[in-house]
């Protein structure tokens, strides 16, 4: 299994440019998320899914938006992208959220928006 | 609102310490606690993974501690080696289903 894998690993990007972050899972996870990490905090939930078809806000979803047309996908866009989106970002999935609800990261992306 | 704090946010011990990671969170309606490392310009290793209903943890040199009543967890590491360093990240999956992480705490090992 390779687990929770992530594409790109990097890249740069000038205001105003769009892009989309890939999300795959081997794991036939239900539950997937977005995060982003900033330096000195800790990571915070973009966007998740609770299921194909469905997803649902995080707490800071402004300026992203997510589909999960795909039971193993769950992909990230940024439609216009900003300096303050520049972080590294993180997605995971779990079988369930509730009290067994372990998550799996993948190895995240380092986006810069200069 | 959850919130979790790490305290402290870095620290450096010689080779060879006991040490103890604290991590606090204000809401004590939670599923689970996990401890996870992460090391410099890499992703996330899910260290260890506390029920609600439990007490503690182990993994090899790794003892994790969770007493829900006062919202506290404890990562304990003994014996630390330099490869032990890494920053250090708490998280608790809340009522609404979802993970609240602390800041994290640098870890330092001196040889």
């Amino acid at each position: 299994n390779a687990g929770v894998t992530q594409t790109p690993k990097f890249r740069v990007l000038k205001t105003g440019q769009s892009m989309t972050l890939l999300c795959a899972q081997d794991m036939n996870h239900e539950y997937m998320y977005w995060y982003r990490q900033d330096p000195g905090m800790g990571l915070r939930l973009i966007h998740y899914s609770v299921g194909e078809g469905t997803t649902a806000k995080g707490e800071v979803p402004d300026g992203y938006n997510v589909s999960r047309l795909k039971k193993q996908n769950f992909l990230l866009g940024l439609e216009s992208a900003a300096p303050s989106q520049t972080s590294v970002y993180f997605c995971a999935s779990s079988y369930r959220s509730g009290s067994g609800g372990e998550q799996y990261f993948g190895p995240g992306t380092r986006l810069t928006v200069t | 609102k959850q919130e979790v704090t790490q305290i402290p946010a870095a620290l450096s011990v010689p080779e060879g310490e006991n040490l103890v990671l604290n991590c606090s969170f204000t809401d004590s309606a939670i599923y689970n606690l996990q401890w996870f490392r992460q090391d410099p310009g890499k992703g996330l290793t899910s260290l260890l993974l506390i029920q609600s209903s439990q007490r503690e943890q182990t993994s090899g040199r790794l003892n994790a501690s969770l007493d829900k009543s006062s919202g506290r967890s404890t990562l304990y590491i003994a014996a630390s080696q330099p490869g032990d360093s890494a920053t250090y990240l708490c998280a608790v999956l809340d009522s609404n289903y979802q993970l609240i992480w602390g800041a994290g705490t640098k870890l330092i090992i001196k040889p």
